[in-house]
């Protein structure tokens, strides 16, 4: 079966302008996550999805990101005035249940997001 | 805050080596713990997952233990190759209800034939 897909793969935007970022979790996952990954930095955690519902949203760096999820399924994340600093690939992953310690996460190839 | 430390952040070695990548810890209330590797261009695969109750997991020449207590968790590969070549990652999972992970910065590993 397909994996977790993302969309674009890669993203070049000017300073100011809003962008959109797709994923699409493995067919009957629950659970979705985004990440950022920075240059030379690690992955942070940016929001969790259990189904439409986003239980924990304590990473979005700033209310310049959104996400959503509709369906059980596809989810935006949404960077408003898009800033230097947003430069980062971003990742989205899916696991079958999030309220367990036992289910692993898939990891999309992610989105390169360059902000000029 | 949870922080998660990877040693070394670079490796170099000849094909056919054995060799072992560390991961500290500082919170020790994790549910579980997760390897990764990533490839340039592409996402993270999931290598093997180590339940707090678990002190090792082994799949193929891959073999990483968990020490929850010392805060610290090794991989370990045997008989490296130059597709091993990748930056690997550790994760732990923290004690929230659900997977919300917590990454390390990554070891970059190469492998030469």
């Amino acid at each position: 079966g397909a994996g977790v897909s993302q969309s674009p793969s890669n993203k070049v935007t000017e300073k100011g302008k809003d962008v959109e970022l797709r994923c699409d979790p493995i067919s009957g996952h629950t659970a979705l996550y985004w990440y950022r990954q920075r240059l030379g930095q690690g992955l942070e955690f940016l929001i969790y999805f259990q189904g439409n519902s986003a239980p924990d949203k304590s990473g979005l760096p700033s209310d310049r990101f959104s996400a959503e999820r509709t369906g059980e399924s596809v989810s935006t994340l949404t960077i408003q005035r898009t800033q230097q600093e947003d430069s980062a690939v971003y990742l989205c992953a899916s696991s079958l249940r999030g309220l367990s310690s036992y289910n692993e996460q898939f990891f999309g190839p992610g989105t390169r997001l360059t902000v000029l | 805050k949870q922080e998660v430390t990877q040693i070394p952040a670079a490796l170099s070695v000849p094909e056919g080596e054995n060799l072992v990548l560390n991961c500290s810890f500082t919170d020790s209330a994790i549910y579980n713990l997760q390897w990764f590797r990533q490839d340039p261009g592409k996402g993270l695969t999931s290598l093997l997952l180590i339940q707090s109750s678990q002190r090792e997991q082994t799949s193929g020449r891959l073999n990483a233990s968990l020490d929850k207590s010392s805060g610290r968790s090794t991989l370990y590969i045997a008989a490296s190759q130059p597709g091993d070549s990748a930056t690997y990652l550790c994760a732990v999972n923290r004690n929230t209800g659900f997977q919300k992970l917590v990454f390390g910065t990554g070891t970059r590993l190469l492998v030469s034939p």
